[in-house]
């Protein structure tokens, strides 16, 4: 199995909801990421977990909430959000490379297309 | 000026050319490069992944990497409209210790179309 999958597909919000997007891999990867991909322009990094943690956050808004129950899944916790955060949203995962640090090789999902209306 | 640059077309070829993409970078702490394709509304797909300088083939796709001059290409011979699709071209940094941080550096995408 050599497939990030990502559900919703799609997902219509208000700027008043709550809402979770989630992600599974089953490659056994060990680290997991977070991607926010504008029209016509390239995946944006948001977060990265390793082991489970967080080792990564690129000055994310806090309407935007992380978590990774455990290694094989990633959630995305969207509160608050703004008509601009309209988007589609990646996740990644990849191996671990040498001293714990993330392998460049990722293996995207096919994304969550967010409209805040 | 952007630490990865690459054109973003449109690029437009007949079915069977030869097609060239290219990326150039400005920081030499790049080290791994590689090429994803991805498709309209879908995450992207790895294609290529190289680290050293030199020729990388793949079927009908070869990475070039050459890190004296900062520039890598992608090229897909006998191109078939299937390949029509945004081309990214991704670079990690490597830290001291030769390992990367994962984080990618992604060039603009090139929109490429092969038409029939």
């Amino acid at each position: 199995d050599t497939e990030v999958t990502q559900t919703p597909k799609h997902l219509v919000m208000g700027m008043t909801n709550k809402k979770s997007l989630k992600c599974e891999q089953h490659m056994g990867h060990r680290a997991m990421y977070w991607y926010k991909q504008k029209a016509k322009k390239p995946p944006e990094l948001m977060f990265v977990y390793s082991y489970e943690k967080l080792s990564i956050n690129e000055s994310v808004p806090s309407r935007f909430s992380p978590e990774c129950p455990n290694s094989s899944l990633l959630n995305l916790h969207l509160h608050a959000l703004q008509p601009e955060d309209s988007a589609l949203y990646l996740c990644a995962s990849s191996r671990l490379g040498g001293a714990g640090a993330p392998n460049e090789k990722l293996f995207f999902g096919s994304g969550t297309q967010l409209s805040v209306l | 000026q952007k630490e990865v640059e690459q054109d973003p077309g449109p690029l437009s070829v007949p079915e069977g050319a030869i097609v060239s993409l290219n990326c150039t970078y400005s920081n030499s702490a790049f080290q791994y490069f590689m090429w994803y394709r991805q498709y309209s509304r879908k995450g992207p797909e790895l294609l290529m992944y190289t680290y050293s300088s030199g020729n990388k083939e793949d079927g009908r796709f070869t990475a070039q990497v050459d890190k004296s001059s900062k520039y890598i290409s992608l090229f897909i011979r006998d191109s078939q409209p299937s390949d029509s699709a945004t081309y990214l071209c991704a670079m990690v940094r490597a830290n001291a210790g030769g390992t990367s941080y994962g984080k990618l550096t992604f060039g603009q995408g090139t929109i490429l179309t092969v038409h029939p």
